[in-house]
């Protein structure tokens, strides 16, 4: 299907464990984005990618690792869940540039027991 | 920290009735964008501003952006249950290096049958 997907859309986990979420595009979008959504602090950027083999960091990035071999595949890695990482991550893309028009998957709920 | 305050934080209206939604920013802004999200689901792009005094209108939902730039305004015109859900204004800040997105804490509207 044309558009971006993310798996699992819901995930339970322990801490301490290894955590990785999915997110997948079609449309070829040079740029993607993790959030992470939480009641009190709105929507906060872990980390983005400009391009394959460009990442950098966001507002929250760490306890969080990223990697793009691909442009359309964009996966977050929690390598040691804690609590405090229990959200809802969504996963976007844009066109060609950071302030072009992002694009949301639907989220993942991720609960860290 | 937030630096584009939405307001209110929640809004009960009755079915039919018009609506404001607020976002306002300390800074001048690059470029304003509109989203809803319904429960469980990703954010939806509504629309984008980015001109000063900008208007843009899509079936009974207004935006404008202010002349500053630096508040936007979001209205419904007779309000159904198929608005109901959060909406959340993201900006770019004018000066900002990376033109990364920053976002409101998000509007939950309920509409009353």
């Amino acid at each position: 299907d044309a558009g971006i997907t993310q798996s699992p859309r819901y995930k339970i986990t322990e801490t301490g464990r290894q955590v990785t979420l999915m997110c997948h595009q079609t449309w070829s979008h040079s740029y993607m984005f993790w959030y992470r959504q939480d009641l009190g602090h709105g929507l906060r950027l872990i980390y983005y990618s400009a391009a394959a083999d460009i990442t950098d960091k966001g507002e929250v990035p760490d306890g969080y690792v990223v990697s793009r071999s691909k442009t359309e595949n964009f996966p977050l890695t929690l390598e040691s869940a804690t609590r405090s990482q229990t959200s809802v991550y969504f996963c976007a893309s844009s066109e060609s540039h950071s302030a072009d028009t992002q694009y949301f998957g639907p989220g993942t709920r991720l609960t860290v027991l | 920290s937030q630096e584009l305050e939405q307001s209110p934080q929640s809004l009960i209206v009755q079915e039919g009735k018009n609506l404001t939604i607020n976002c306002t920013s300390s800074k001048t802004l690059y470029g304003l964008y509109w989203y809803k999200q319904k429960y469980g689901e990703g954010l939806i792009f509504l629309m984008m501003l980015q001109k000063g005094g900008e208007e843009k209108s899509h079936e009974k939902i207004t935006a404008k952006l202010d002349e500053k730039k630096q508040q936007s305004s979001l209205h419904i015109t007779a309000s159904q249950p198929s608005h109901a859900g959060i909406y959340l204004c993201g900006a770019v800040p004018f000066m900002d290096s990376n033109y990364q997105l920053i976002w409101g804490a998000g509007t939950k509207l309920i509409i009353k049958p």
